[in-house]
């Protein structure tokens, strides 16, 4: 079956530039996570969409990033005026979501952004 | 101070050798422990997860939690080269089970 896809694989952009990158999740899966991963760090936890709920902002760096997650399926993350600092690889995961029971989460591959 | 340290590494090691790879963590709400590997330019993919303390083993894989001691441990025995990777350990509390905090990632060499 389909795992979880991202688009675009690689964006390059120039400071100052708006940017949107998509994520497609694994179907039925409920729950929705991006996170950030710069070179040699783990990831950053950005924001966390589970089902019709208000979604977990807590970990979007500034209010230059946002998210949306459409029909409960497809999301966005989107980037304005872009800094150098926001050169790194965008991971998308989703899960099925359990209750208080573990939720395996499901990676995509990732997004390699880079602002020049 | 971050919630889930892991050792930095990078770790090399000849093939056939045993591997020990941890963390520690300081929020004693955290239930499930998560090991991931992460190939290059690859996203994550979950190797092993374990529910409060205890050890849980799966082939060449072991994961251990010591809840006491807020450290977690991932042995991998006979290791080969195919194990070269990332690997981030990663917790989640039970009121929050989808959340989960990693650490930075233990990078593995297996060298034939």
């Amino acid at each position: 079956g389909a795992g979880v896809s991202q688009s675009p694989s690689n964006k390059v952009t120039e400071k100052g530039k708006d940017v949107e990158l998509r994520c497609d999740p694994i179907s039925g899966h409920t729950a929705l996570y991006w996170y950030r991963q710069s070179l040699g760090q783990g990831l950053e936890f950005l924001i966390y969409f589970q089902g019709n709920s208000a979604p977990d902002k807590s970990g979007l760096p500034s209010d230059r990033f946002s998210a949306e997650r459409t029909g409960g399926s497809v999301s966005t993350l989107t980037i304005q005026r872009t800094q150098q600092e926001d050169s790194a690889v965008y991971l998308c995961a989703s899960s099925f979501y359990r209750g208080s029971s573990y939720n395996e989460q499901f990676f995509g591959p990732g997004t390699r952004l880079t602002v020049l | 101070q971050k919630e889930v340290e892991q050792d930095p590494g990078p770790l090399s090691v000849p093939e056939g050798a045993i591997v020990s790879l941890n963390c520690t963590y300081s929020n004693s709400a955290f239930q499930y422990f998560m090991w991931y590997r992460q190939y290059s330019r690859k996203g994550p993919e979950l190797l092993m997860y374990t529910y409060s303390s205890g050890n849980k083993e799966d082939g060449r894989f072991t994961a251990q939690v010591d809840k006491s001691s807020k450290y977690i441990s991932l042995f991998i025995r006979d290791s080969q080269p195919s194990d070269s990777a990332t690997y981030l350990c990663a917790m989640s509390a039970l009121t929050n089970a989808g959340k989960s905090t990693f650490g930075d990632g233990t990078t593995l060499t297996v060298k034939p």
